[in-house]
């Protein structure tokens, strides 16, 4: 069974730039939730994704997008970067969104706007 | 909104010391609870969860008892060890998300 692997792991942007991070999701998982975590604080929901619709959106601007694929394999798109954006953003995969089976994590993509 | 409050760190023990680390939440409706631990340099792990009031969560010696009575989701393990040493963090799901607290980060000397 493999795990959620997201890529790349460490990226560097201009400011203004946008960015694409990438997501695998964990075999059978058929839903996708990203996160950010700034540096020494709980991560932040962003989105989630299920069956390829938005199912959910966080406190984040419009400038954040993203897409799931037929596979469940997803993308979270930054247009327009600011240097609060350098942070650690998390993919999660869960079988129908429901908690009671549980969340895998990624380990990651720490990006650097500067 | 839901939120998540946990203990501040930073938390530094001897081995086999006694650890806890409080949190408490705030929430509609009945949530999942659970405990994240994070490794310098890596994602999150699931380290237990607690679906209903009164259930106790339990891996690797750590415990956490639902208690709604309270709102709390405290960590507890009896006996520490230096591999124990990441941020852990407390967190809660309700609908389709999850709510973090801001972590603990917990050092453990030999």
């Amino acid at each position: 069974e493999t795990g959620v692997t997201q890529s790349p792991t460490h990226l560097i942007k201009t400011r203004g730039q946008q960015v694409t991070l990438r997501c695998s999701s964990q075999s059978g998982h058929n839903t996708v939730s990203w996160y950010q975590q700034a540096l020494g604080q709980g991560p932040q929901f962003i989105f989630q994704y299920y069956r390829e619709e938005e199912n959910g959106r966080g406190n984040f601007p419009p400038r954040f997008s993203g897409l799931q694929f037929p596979n469940y394999s997803s993308e979270l798109n930054v247009n327009a970067l600011e240097l609060d954006d350098s942070a650690l953003y998390l993919c999660a995969s869960s079988l129908e969104g429901l908690d009671s089976y549980g969340y895998t994590f990624g380990s990651g993509t720490r990006l650097t706007v500067v | 909104g839901d939120s998540v409050t946990q203990m501040e760190g930073p938390v530094t023990l001897s081995e086999e010391a006694f650890l806890t680390i409080n949190c408490t939440y705030t929430a509609t409706g009945y949530p999942s609870l659970f405990w994240y631990v994070q490794y310098p340099g890596e994602g999150l792990q699931l380290l237990l969860k607690a679906t209903k009031a009164d259930d106790k969560g339990s891996n690797k010696g750590f415990e956490a008892t639902y208690r709604k009575e309270t709102t709390s989701f405290h960590l507890e393990k009896g006996s520490v060890q230096v591999s124990d040493s990441a941020v852990y963090f407390c967190a809660l799901s309700n609908d389709y998300k999850l709510s973090f607290g801001a972590g603990t980060t917990v050092t453990v000397r030999a």
